[in-house]
């Protein structure tokens, strides 16, 4: 199993609408996790951090089910500026530190 | 206030050779994580330099080796250049006491590497 697994879409969907990503980890000591957005051609800008079971930023959520060991991310009222790859990040236990361990993003379009 | 640069933007070499990128950290930064990203693909981490030392590695060979210099600024050195390394490099910048901290680093722009 990969460490972080992401399902690569494409997400198409039309402005206004719910979706979800969904994120699977294998190091169950990770504490910590992360949502990156990522644009074309552009670098990855973090979108969320999430210490616990969730965290909400406007019509982003982010929640953690540690039994299961995955992580989504829940976007509502989609904007066509929604458009984007959105990484899911995994900092695993490396000699007492951590190194940020990626998937491969999940691609989102929404369209008019 | 700048943020994390990098360049070159864009490079071409051939199989064989050697590159050097640059990337100097955002203000108050201290410790500089290099990536590299594949088409397609999340980014994957190299290595790390804070007190211009190398701290953290990834599961990458000794052909990509890096520096750091006292004004925290970074190199990363890719030695017999592959046609697998054709990726986007990418550097990250944390803050001093953070670096461990995967929210709190800022990403550059990215050099685009590609290997003829």
């Amino acid at each position: 199993r990969k460490e972080v697994e992401q399902d690569p879409g494409p997400f198409n969907v039309p402005e206004g609408a719910t979706v979800a990503f969904n994120c699977t980890y294998s190091n169950s000591a990770s504490q910590s996790f992360f949502w990156y957005r990522q644009d074309c051609r552009k670098e990855p800008k973090l979108l969320m951090s999430v210490y616990s079971s969730g965290n909400e930023d406007g019509r982003f959520t982010a929640q953690l089910n540690r039994a299961s060991q995955y992580i989504s991310l829940l976007i509502r009222d989609s904007k066509l500026s929604d458009s984007a790859t959105y990484l899911c990040v995994v900092p695993g236990p490396s000699g007492g530190s951590y190194i940020p361990t990626f998937g491969r993003g999940t691609s989102l379009i929404v369209h008019p | 206030d700048a943020g994390v640069t990098q360049s070159p933007t864009h490079l071409i070499k051939t199989r064989g050779q050697q590159v050097t990128l640059r990337c100097s950290p955002k203000s108050g930064h201290d410790t500089v994580s290099w990536y590299q990203q594949a088409l397609g693909q999340g980014p994957q981490f190299i290595f790390q330099y804070y007190e211009e030392e190398e701290r953290q590695r990834g599961n990458f060979p000794d052909r990509f080796s890096g520096h750091q210099f006292p004004n925290y600024s970074s190199e990363l050195n890719v030695n017999a250049l592959l046609l697998g390394d054709s990726a986007l490099y990418l550097c990250a910048s944390s803050p001093p006491g953070l670096a461990g901290n995967t929210d709190t680093q800022y990403f550059g722009p990215g050099t685009r590497l590609t290997v003829l």
